[in-house]
């Protein structure tokens, strides 16, 4: 069964410090691995998204990479900011049509001043 | 300005009375989603369509029905529906479909549900 699982599940951190959010998945072969950001009760944003062929993707402080390899990818996050907190999704795209989108459960972060 | 716009944003209602969330686009985009999001299960697709009058079930389509009349718009339909529908429910558009592509996907602003 195609999976993507995210970790951390919560995060905190001060304001001004980088974090890294990690995405593991199953879902083989894929298109596109993509990044969202999403802030509490609006939807999803993209911030990246990367095809099977790229090891990374930056979008201003947030900065993707994917080893598919191993099937992971991580989310850089660098000089947090109080308005960075919300859920980060990763979501994997399945390379051939038909097949369901899979979606991580998130990773929600958090930054305090 | 560029957009996916849903109706309503908040609904309560009781099981069995129809009902219908509408979603529209304005960017021309020929790929439209709609999504339900639960605490702790992520997003999960419904239903989708490719283009005008094209339709196909997602991860769970039971309890939903949809038509793409009109490029533009995309209503999720629930018939009769159950508490176990309540939930956080996102309509989204992309020019063409995800798979095989990198195109962007836009994300309405949502519409929260809950049946009692």
């Amino acid at each position: 069964k195609n999976q993507v699982e995210q970790s951390p599940q919560s995060l905190i951190i001060l304001e001004g410090k980088n974090c890294t959010l990690q995405c593991n998945y199953t879902v083989s072969p894929f298109s596109n691995l993509r990044w969202y950001k999403q802030d509490t009760g609006r939807g999803p944003v993209s911030l990246t998204i990367m095809t099977f062929s790229e090891n990374t993707k930056s979008n201003g402080r947030y900065t993707a990479t994917l080893d598919a390899d191993t099937k992971q990818s991580s989310l850089h996050i660098t000089a947090s900011q109080l308005s960075d907190s919300a859920s980060y999704i990763c979501v994997v795209i399945p390379y051939n049509y038909g097949q369901n989108f899979v979606f991580g459960p998130g990773t929600r972060l958090s930054v305090l001043p | 300005e560029a957009q996916v716009t849903q109706n309503p944003r908040y609904l309560i209602t009781v099981t069995g009375k129809k009902l219908t969330v509408t979603c529209s686009q304005n960017m021309n985009h020929e790929y439209m989603s709609w999504y339900r999001q639960d605490p702790g299960l992520g997003l999960r697709q419904i239903y989708y369509s490719m283009n005008v009058e094209v339709t196909d079930k997602g991860d769970v389509p039971e309890g939903y029905k949809v038509s793409r009349k009109e490029k533009r718009n995309f209503p999720l339909i629930l018939e009769s529906p159950s508490p176990n529908q309540t939930s956080l429910y996102f309509c989204a558009s992309s020019l063409r479909g995800l798979a095989g592509t990198a195109y962007e996907q836009y994300f309405g602003p949502g519409t929260r549900l809950t049946v009692t």
